[in-house]
């Protein structure tokens, strides 16, 4: 079974600053795809970024890039020039093709953004 | 584009009891999921289905868990008779298709938070 692991339960940054998210996974698949999503208090989870694991590019969405490292199973996310808005909480996610549909999420790391 | 609704958006009930979720997804998709996301961890899928069909129920308790899909648009998501352990926020989630397509975003309700006393 997959399973996606993130080690830091939570995480600061200060405003404008730079913080980066990790997260590994563990897999058996070769084509498969890993996800960023955020959860504000509001509870809405909100898609970040998208990467697929077939594609040897790191994605990138304004200030949120990735560092996809596929023979390690790493996947962390880059958070450039901090707003408060992006304090949340953020999930990684894993879905492969043979999984359907189905998201395998890690436990969340909390990042708070200091003024 | 209205997104993902979902009520009631708070819920608290006692043990034993039953209670129902309504969830309307996007409109055109096709795809609607329920998770369990238990304080402290990430969401769990329950179920998902597929127009009116069910596609993956394998982590539903389907001793006191039940859901349907009427017409392929709303869903209800029941618990009968409800657990301490159920204690939660249940999202929903619908996407436009089922698979095939690796960039098929799923797209999440408010949620409702469960407390069961």
């Amino acid at each position: 079974a997959q399973t996606v692991t993130q080690s830091q339960p939570e995480m600061s940054v200060q405003e404008a600053e730079t913080v980066t998210l990790s997260c590994t996974y563990d897999t058996s698949e070769s084509d498969y795809y890993l996800f960023w999503y955020k959860q504000p208090p509001s509870r809405q989870m909100i898609l970040v970024i998208r990467q697929e694991a077939y594609k040897q590019q790191n994605a990138t969405e304004n200030r949120f890039s990735v560092n996809f490292q596929k023979a390690a199973k790493s996947f962390s996310l880059k958070i450039s020039d901090s707003q408060l808005g992006d304090a949340a909480m953020y999930f990684c996610a894993y879905r492969s093709e043979t999984s359907g549909s189905r998201l395998t999420f890690g436990e969340g790391t909390q990042l708070t953004v200091n003024p | 584009e209205a997104g993902v609704a979902q009520s009631p958006r708070y819920k608290i009930i006692e043990k034993r009891q039953s209670v129902a979720f309504w969830c309307n997804p996007i409109s055109g998709h096709a795809t609607l999921y329920w998770y369990q996301q238990i304080l402290g961890q990430g969401p769990k899928l329950l179920i998902q289905f597929q127009n009116n069909g069910v596609v993956d129920d394998s982590q539903l308790p389907k001793d006191r868990f039940s859901a349907e899909r009427l017409k392929g648009v709303d869903s209800t998501l029941k618990i009968q008779p409800a657990k301490l352990e159920d204690s939660a926020v249940y999202l929903c989630a619908s996407s436009l298709v089922y698979r095939g397509l690796g960039t098929d975003t799923q797209y999440f309700g408010p949620g409702t938070r469960l407390t069961v006393l």
